[in-house]
């Protein structure tokens, strides 16, 4: 079955205090590995896609890899606005849907 | 702003009413996904749409579910005599033909059943 499991639920860190979190799945044929942004009551945010193992991808603070089994998303220098659910997602086999973690929320404190 | 468009963005029914979501996706953008955000569960998918064309409704449930995407205007899910377990958020995605799995998602509708 497909299906996407993120880790950690929750993690606190301190302004500055690098971290990653993980994303881990298993969709027969991969055709790209999203991670969104999501802060109370909005609609999730497009951050990155991945594609194939090796790839990265950065924007600010945050950067994004992937490996034939899982993706990191890590946070370098985290400052307080980084606050929020980071969800990862993958398509279904047939493409016609994302499958959704259930996202690790995080909250950086000053 | 050309992003994904929802309204209402909360939408407050009484068991046994109809509610009706609206999305307009994207500029250019002609698929359309609907997703439900239940607090403990993430978001699940429940619909994927083409103008006038429903190709994958796998996660719909069965009764009372119902979506749509005409040829002119928004995408409609419909979901009639709610019950208080149909509260939550609704997210509407869209994406273009080309990058058909890249989706981006509007504000939600909040619903909630008294």
């Amino acid at each position: 079955e497909d299906q996407v499991t993120q880790s950690p639920e929750a993690l606190r860190l301190q302004e500055g205090e690098s971290s990653s979190l993980n994303c881990s799945y298993t969709v027969s044929g991969l055709r790209g590995l999203f991670w969104y942004r999501q802060d109370p009551g909005k609609g999730p945010e497009f951050l990155f896609t991945l594609y194939s193992a090796g790839e990265e991808k950065e924007k600010e603070r945050l950067k994004a890899t992937l490996t034939k089994k899982e993706s990191f998303l890590h946070i370098t220098a985290p400052k307080p606005e980084d606050s929020a659910t980071y969800l990862c997602a993958a398509p279904n086999q047939a493409g016609t849907a994302l499958i959704f973690g259930k996202g690790t929320t995080l909250s950086v404190s000053s | 702003n050309a992003g994904v468009m929802q309204n209402p963005r909360h939408l407050v029914r009484r068991r046994g009413q109809e509610a009706r979501l609206r999305c307009s996706p994207m500029k250019g953008h002609s698929h359309v996904y609907w997703y439900r955000q239940l607090p403990e569960e993430g978001l699940k998918f429940m619909v994927y749409l083409q103008k006038e064309n429903i190709i994958d409704e796998s996660g719909m449930p069965k009764e009372r579910f119902s979506a749509e995407f005409p040829k002119e205007g928004p995408s409609i899910l419909r979901i009639q005599q709610v019950v208080r377990g149909d509260s939550a958020a609704y997210f509407c995605a869209s994406s273009g033909a080309a990058t058909r799995n890249e989706q981006f998602f509007g504000p939600g509708t909040r619903l909630t059943v008294l």
